[in-house]
């Protein structure tokens, strides 16, 4: 069974800018959240979807949104982009949502802001 | 005061040694999972646990749920087993809390 994917893996932009980023779950998994890791904050909780819907968001600016497609597939994006926003994004997917259930995590991408 | 705390941060150690990563929470949780993150960035679920313990290979898990505090083992700690281990909390729904992580380094 093919893992988490996640495109792009790296990504250069510039301040202002916008950025959109993929993640594909594992097939049968229909949560994926978000989750933003930089060296000063660590990892931080973006969002949740699950079913097409929002069912949990972080303490982020609204510049930062998401989206998940009908087969479940998910997309988030930054719009307007600060230096602080670069960061590892990772994407993690598990069958069933609020359950005891592993999440498996993607390879991440790695943004970087100049 | 973080809802969740992880001892200790940098940890080294000699090649088989027994190795304990502790993870201290205030919180009410669903379950708590133990990751591995190694260079690069790829983050490895080890355990998810909402009770008891958990064994896999060389790593064993521990929870106390009335005492909010878990405890990650390495037995015959090997050089690979270098890497970042997060203690992180599912609060509510999927959402993960995550420590600030044990930076493990094995030497041969």
């Amino acid at each position: 069974k093919a893992g988490v994917t996640q495109t792009p893996r790296y990504l250069i932009k510039t301040r202002g800018q916008q950025v959109t980023l993929s993640c594909s779950p594992i097939s049968g998994h229909r949560s994926v959240s978000w989750y933003q890791q930089t060296p000063g904050q660590g990892l931080q909780f973006l969002f949740e979807y699950f079913s097409e819907t929002q069912r949990n968001k972080g303490n982020f600016p609204g510049r930062f949104s998401g989206r998940q497609f009908s087969n479940s597939r998910s997309e988030m994006n930054v719009s307007t982009l600060e230096l602080g926003d670069s960061a590892l994004y990772l994407c993690a997917s598990s069958k069933r949502q609020g359950a005891k259930d592993t999440q498996y995590f993607g390879p991440g991408t790695r943004l970087t802001v100049l | 005061k973080n809802e969740v705390e992880q001892s200790p941060q940098n940890l080294t150690a000699q090649e088989g040694e027994f190795i304990t990563i502790n993870c201290s929470y205030s919180v009410g949780i669903s379950a708590l999972h133990w990751l591995q993150q190694h260079p690069g960035g790829g983050i490895v679920s080890l355990f998810m646990l909402s009770s008891g313990k958990k064994k896999h290979g060389r790593l064993i898990a521990t929870i106390n749920i009335q005492e909010k505090h878990s405890s990650l083992h390495i037995t015959a700690s090997h050089p690979r087993d270098s890497a970042v281990y997060i203690c992180a909390l599912q609060t509510d729904g999927n959402k993960l809390v995550f420590g600030a992580g044990t930076i493990l380094r094995v030497k041969s």
